[in-house]
């Protein structure tokens, strides 16, 4: 299957630093990326979709200025977390869709994750 | 609101047996359903997938059911083994919501050896 590589798999940082969070696609061109965040026994949670040379759409209730998205290439996207606190302290992870979009050709391929501890 | 639902967190097998992971969903939109295998700090895993035009898709030991007039479905896994141990999502998604991906809570399975 596809492979999607996100970087860095750990971080810890201080409150108040910025944290930026690298998602790759290595043998595809993925030209939208999604953003999840995950809780301890709870569900993935959709933050973001990614789409390659346009601004990001949101989710409601994640703030825009707070996670930034910025997908520049065809293979990358990256989420930054500004000014981290505590309560940031998850566990992040990208996906990108491969397929036309039409019934059952479509899968999410995702990467490691990234579990963000601030402190 | 969650539209994706995985009633049983948690759920015990002895090797050998059948694992049966249930799902439920509100929206009778969703047309594609999705299951995914986590193991702890990890990236979820595909596994299988089924579109709303069949009710039954089989890979190897996995196979999913859908049964679409009670918005359920279900993964078998058959027979189970210890490296089956994992948290398990199911998925949904719906072309006129732009095809973007619920996911349920989740049922930790635990194959016993």
């Amino acid at each position: 299957g596809a492979v999607v590589s996100q970087h860095p798999s750990w971080v810890i940082c201080k409150s108040g630093t910025s944290v930026k969070i690298e998602c790759r696609s290595l043998d595809f061109q993925a030209t939208t990326m999604f953003w999840y965040r995950q809780f301890p026994k709870q569900s993935l949670m959709l933050m973001a979709t990614s789409n390659e040379g346009s601004k990001a759409t949101y989710e409601q209730g994640v703030e825009k200025d707070k996670f930034l998205i910025n997908h520049a290439s065809l293979t990358l996207s990256t989420l930054t977390v500004t000014s981290a606190h505590p309560e940031d302290s998850s566990f992040y992870i990208c996906s990108a869709r491969v397929g036309t979009g039409g019934l059952g050709n479509e899968k999410l391929f995702f990467g490691s994750g990234t579990q963000l501890s601030v402190l | 609101d969650q539209q994706v639902k995985q009633n049983s967190p948690s759920l015990s097998v002895q090797e050998g047996r059948i694992s049966i992971l249930n799902c439920d969903y509100t929206n009778s939109m969703f047309d594609y359903f999705l299951w995914y295998k986590k193991y702890p700090a990890e990236g979820p895993t595909f596994l299988i997938s089924i579109s709303s035009i069949k009710d039954k898709n089989e890979d190897g030991r996995f196979t999913v059911f859908l049964n679409k007039s009670a918005k359920h479905l279900s993964l078998h896994i058959v027979p189970s083994q210890p490296g089956d141990s994992a948290v398990y999502f199911c998925a949904a998604s719906a072309r006129n919501t732009g095809n973007q991906f619920y996911f349920g809570t989740g049922t930790s399975l635990t194959v016993i050896p």
